[in-house]
């Protein structure tokens, strides 16, 4: 079955730092992946996807991610991140038919 | 574009009573989905529609879940004879299916069970 795991519930950096947040998968064909964001009272919001050809993908809101088939990884990655960054973060998987499987989320606290 | 919308934002409810929740997708979205989110948790997979078709259903939803889109726009999930354990945000996302495989989520509708 397919699967997610972030290993990180809870991570806090300071305002102007970068950010790496982990996220591995297990699939066994080449995994349509997605990174998704919630803050408090909203809706998750798409910051970018993965499904085939350059293995780093651009987003939304300045946010990379980058697969690595061999270690069956998408981590998200942002140079410097904004007071408004700080929300909960969810990678997912396709399971197909945009059923997603997601996992239990890194939630992001910013320091001023 | 409104947006995908759900109704109401909050439910409270006493245990054994019967629960309705409405989503209003994407206006030309034809898929429509449904999730469920506890406390700490990432979303599951409930079930999803196309059209006015249910598709599938996950495991996790029980007999006491039932869920129509009766005309391929809103979609309704009720629950029957509520539990405890089913307090939890439940989530509507549509999307088209274009190839861009992008779900546009609502902002849920938070269910407590006393």
């Amino acid at each position: 079955a397919q699967s997610v795991t972030q290993p990180d519930i809870h991570i806090t950096v300071s305002e102007g730092a970068s950010l790496e947040l982990r996220c591995n998968y297990s699939y066994g064909a080449t995994p349509y992946l997605f990174w998704y964001v919630q803050s408090p009272g909203q809706g998750l919001q798409l910051l970018l996807k993965y499904f085939s050809g350059d293995t780093l993908v651009q987003g939304i809101k300045g946010f990379e991610a980058e697969f690595k088939r061999s270690q069956s990884s998408f981590n998200l990655r942002k140079p410097s991140v904004h007071w408004s960054d700080a929300a909960e973060y969810f990678c997912a998987v396709d399971q197909g038919a945009q059923k997603l499987v997601f996992g239990q989320g890194t939630r992001l606290t910013i320091n001023p | 574009d409104t947006g995908v919308s759900q109704d109401p934002r909050h439910k409270i409810t006493k245990r054994g009573q019967n629960v309705t929740f409405r989503c209003d997708p994407i206006s030309e979205h034809n898929r429509l989905y449904w999730y469920r989110q506890t406390l700490g948790q990432g979303p599951e997979f409930l079930t999803y529609f196309q059209n006015e078709a249910q598709l599938e259903k996950s495991r996790l939803l029980s007999d006491r879940f039932s869920a129509e889109r009766p005309k391929g726009s809103f979609s309704t999930l009720e629950i029957q004879r509520t539990e405890q354990g089913d307090s939890a945000m439940y989530l509507c996302a549509s999307s088209q299916p274009d190839g861009n495989e992008k779900l546009f989520f609502g902002s849920g509708t938070q269910l407590s069970v006393l």
